[in-house]
C-alpha cells in the first residue's frame, strides 16, 4: 500500500544552524507533497508544499526539494530559531483522483538548542 | 476568519460507550477529511466527504466507526462500543475544492479521546 517514510524521528540543532528532514514515498502516482508543523495540543499547520512539476520551492527560511525519480523529498530550514521547535510531518498525495487524501510520515521532533 | 473547529476538545469514555465527535469546517469548503493520530505518530486517513457525499471510507478501522455530513457542512464522527485501542486524537481537516484538486487541507485542533 501507500507509504511515506520520514527520517530522522528526532533532530536537535543549535540555534542559527540548518535542519534537514528527509522523506521517501512509495506511490509513484503521488504528485503533491505538503509539509506540516504541529505544536503541542494543536492540529497540523501547512508550512510549505510542492507539486511534482517543480523540483524545488523556497519560502524565506524554508525550502523543499523533490526528486521524483528517486521518490524522495526533503525539507530544509535555515537560520533556525527557537520557535521552529515542533513536530514536522511530510506527506504525499495523489491529486486528480477520486480521493484527495494525503499519506503522512511518522514525524520528526525538531528541537532548537539556544 | 474562523478556522476549523472541533468539539469536544477532550473526551473520556468508558470501554463500551458510544461517542460522537463534531467538526465545523471552514465555511464554504467542499472537502472534509477525518484523520486519526495515535500518540507519537502521523495522522492516518479515516474518511473523506465532498459536500454531503462520503466518497472514501477506506480508512475506517471497523464498522464501529461511522461518519456523516448530512448538509455538506458540519460533520460528525461516531464511534460505537469504544475500545481502548480507539484512544487517539481525532483530527478534522477541510479544503476549498473537491476531487481533482490538491488544495491545502486546514486542520482543526483535534479531539483527544481516551477510552478507559
Amino acid at each position: 500500500g501507500e507509504n511515506v517514510e520520514q527520517h530522522p524521528s528526532t533532530l536537535s540543532v543549535q540555534e542559527g544552524d540548518s535542519a534537514v528532514i528527509k522523506c521517501t514515498y512509495s506511490d509513484s502516482a503521488s504528485n503533491y507533497f505538503p509539509w506540516y508543523k504541529q505544536e503541542l495540543g494543536k492540529g497540523p499547520q501547512l508550512i510549505i508544499d510542492i507539486r511534482s512539476n517543480v523540483g524545488e520551492k523556497k519560502d524565506q527560511r524554508i525550502a523543499v526539494t523533490l526528486n521524483k525519480t528517486a521518490k524522495h523529498f526533503s525539507l530544509h530550514i535555515t537560520e533556525t530559531q527557537p520557535e521552529d521547535s515542533a513536530v514536522y510531518f511530510c506527506a504525499a498525495g495523489r491529486g486528480y483522483s477520486s480521493a484527495s487524501k494525503i499519506i503522512f510520515g511518522s514525524g520528526t521532533r525538531l528541537s532548537i538548542r539556544p | 476568519g474562523a478556522g476549523v473547529s472541533q468539539s469536544p476538545r477532550y473526551k473520556v469514555a468508558k470501554r463500551g460507550q458510544d461517542v460522537a465527535l463534531r467538526c465545523d469546517p471552514i465555511s464554504g469548503h467542499v472537502s472534509l477529511f477525518w484523520y486519526q493520530q495515535a500518540l507519537g505518530q502521523g495522522p492516518e486517513f479515516l474518511t473523506y466527504f465532498q459536500n454531503e457525499a462520503q466518497l472514501d471510507k477506506s480508512g475506517l478501522p471497523s464498522d464501529r466507526f461511522f461518519a456523516e455530513r448530512p448538509e455538506g457542512s458540519v460533520s460528525t464522527l461516531k464511534i460505537q462500543r469504544t475500545q481502548q485501542e480507539d484512544s487517539a486524537v481525532y483530527l478534522c481537516a477541510s479544503s476549498l475544492r473537491g476531487t481533482g484538486s490538491t488544495d491545502t487541507q486546514y486542520f482543526g485542533p483535534g479531539t483527544r479521546l481516551t477510552v478507559l
